[in-house]
């Protein structure tokens, strides 16, 4: 089973500022990786596959870049609305299909 | 736009059974691979089980493997869920989600919580 581990777990980060998340991989998964946004008391939301391609609808300020084992998720201008929860998944070997533990983007 | 909706959650005994259900439009239903993915209280996401389009092949997680049975009903547009044996960290929001032909998870359901306890 491939392990995510993504850090950090809490990310402070003030409106209009970029935030860096990071999802390591217990062995290569390729480019077979996606980013998930979650909201409390909603459903995840994709906003990134193939490790690098924003999903339909998602805005330019969301960006993934990564292959192998080291992945990261970039916002480049952080709005009130992207202060959420952020999963990523590898989807290269399955089952099963593993999801990191989480990072929560937080307002500083 | 796709629309997933789950139902049959509810408070279930330790030892329980319970089926849920999810109604899926908007897709060509019978054209994609389904799965469950589950998320405790206050917990990460977890991978439950999954179904080929055709229900050729079903793959569970190892803690639900035994206990919980995957389906779908395609002229109807359903994916279902029966669990058996519930246990305590069973408890969790459950959802339906549309796996996309490049083997990522799509789009998602709303979720149905499932407790578990006496």
């Amino acid at each position: 089973e491939i392990v995510l581990t993504q850090s950090p777990a809490t990310l402070s980060v003030s409106p209009g500022d970029r935030a860096t998340l990071s999802c390591r991989a217990s062995q290569s998964v390729g480019p077979y990786l996606a980013w998930y946004q979650q909201k409390p008391g909603q459903a995840p939301r994709l906003l990134i596959h193939g490790a690098s391609t924003r999903a339909t609808g998602i805005p330019a300020r969301f960006s993934g870049s990564g292959s192998g084992t080291e992945f990261t998720l970039t916002i480049s201008s952080l709005q009130s609305e992207d202060f959420a929860l952020y999963y990523c998944l590898q989807y290269h070997t399955w089952p099963p299909w593993t999801f990191g533990q989480g990072t929560k983007v937080e307002i500083k | 736009e796709v629309l997933l909706l789950e139902s049959g959650g509810d408070l279930v005994q330790p030892g329980g059974s319970l089926g849920l259900s999810c109604a899926a439009s908007g897709f060509t239903f019978s054209d994609f691979a389904m799965s469950w993915v589950r998320q405790a209280p206050g917990k990460g996401l977890e991978w439950v089980s999954h179904i080929t389009s055709n229900s050729g092949t079903t793959y569970y997680a190892d803690s639900v493997r035994g206990r919980f049975t995957i389906s779908r009903d395609n002229p109807k547009n359903i994916l279902y869920l029966h669990m058996t044996n519930l246990r305590a960290e069973d408890t969790a929001v459950y959802f339906c989600v549309q796996r996309s032909k490049d083997y990522y998870f799509d789009s998602w359901g709303q979720g149905t919580l499932v407790t578990v306890s006496s």
